[in-house]
């Protein structure tokens, strides 16, 4: 069974810093990988989808990198700020259509 | 809409009350999805449908949760006799194909409190 974590569970930064947020998953055979972004009380925003042969994608201050081989993702914010607070969350498909299986995200908070 | 429209956005049932959840996907979507999130954890599947197929339903909980998509646009959850573990927000996604290149949208939720 397919297994995703996040670290850290929680980040608080001061505005400007660059950060990144990590995404690991048990099993390497994925289909994509993709980070979104949860405000409070509000649906998830997809923010950047990786295909499994693509090593990364970038939008914006935001570039997202992947690693099969090794089950590991990476989330990095530029310049990062306040507005840039919310949940950030990785899931990963195992086939084209199937179901996303979700880490429990990082809390993340810039602070003006 | 332009977006995956839920309703309701808030719902307080009594234990043991069956609600029925509604989701409007983007139109022409072929794909919907419902996840159920817990509070602090990520979404956790419950089932997908392709047009009015049910392709997957294996991560419903227990038989006391059904979904459907009879013409293949709008679907509904149901709970029967609602649990307090049911209490959950409850997130439908939508995309345009099967989810393969394309970005899938998620609404923004119906938040059951069973009471």
């Amino acid at each position: 069974k397919q297994e995703v974590t996040q670290i850290p569970a929680a980040l608080s930064v001061p505005e400007g810093e660059n950060l990144v947020l990590n995404c690991s998953f048990t099993d390497s055979a994925i289909y994509n990988l993709q980070w979104f972004r949860q405000d409070p009380g509000k649906g998830l925003t997809s923010l950047l989808l990786i295909q499994s042969s693509q090593r990364e994608q970038t939008s914006g201050r935001l570039n997202a990198s992947l690693d099969k081989s090794s089950g590991r993702s990476t989330l990095y914010i530029a310049a990062s700020q306040p507005g840039d607070s919310a949940t950030y969350l990785c899931a990963v498909g195992k086939t084209s259509g199937s179901r996303l299986t979700f880490g429990e995200g990082t809390q993340l908070t810039v602070n003006p | 809409g332009a977006g995956v429209s839920q309703s309701p956005r808030y719902k307080v049932a009594k234990r043991g009350q069956d609600v029925a959840l509604r989701c409007d996907p983007i139109s022409g979507h072929v794909s919907l999805f419902w996840y159920q999130q817990a509070l602090g954890q990520g979404p956790e599947f419950l089932t997908y449908f392709q047009n009015e197929a049910q392709l997957d339903k294996s991560g419903l909980p227990s038989d006391r949760f059904f979904a459907e998509r009879p013409e293949g646009s709008v679907s509904t959850l149901k709970i029967q006799r609602t649990q307090q573990e049911d209490s959950a927000v409850y997130l439908c996604a939508s995309s345009s194909t099967l989810f393969d290149r394309n970005t899938i949208y998620f609404g923004e939720g119906s938040w059951l409190t069973v009471v």
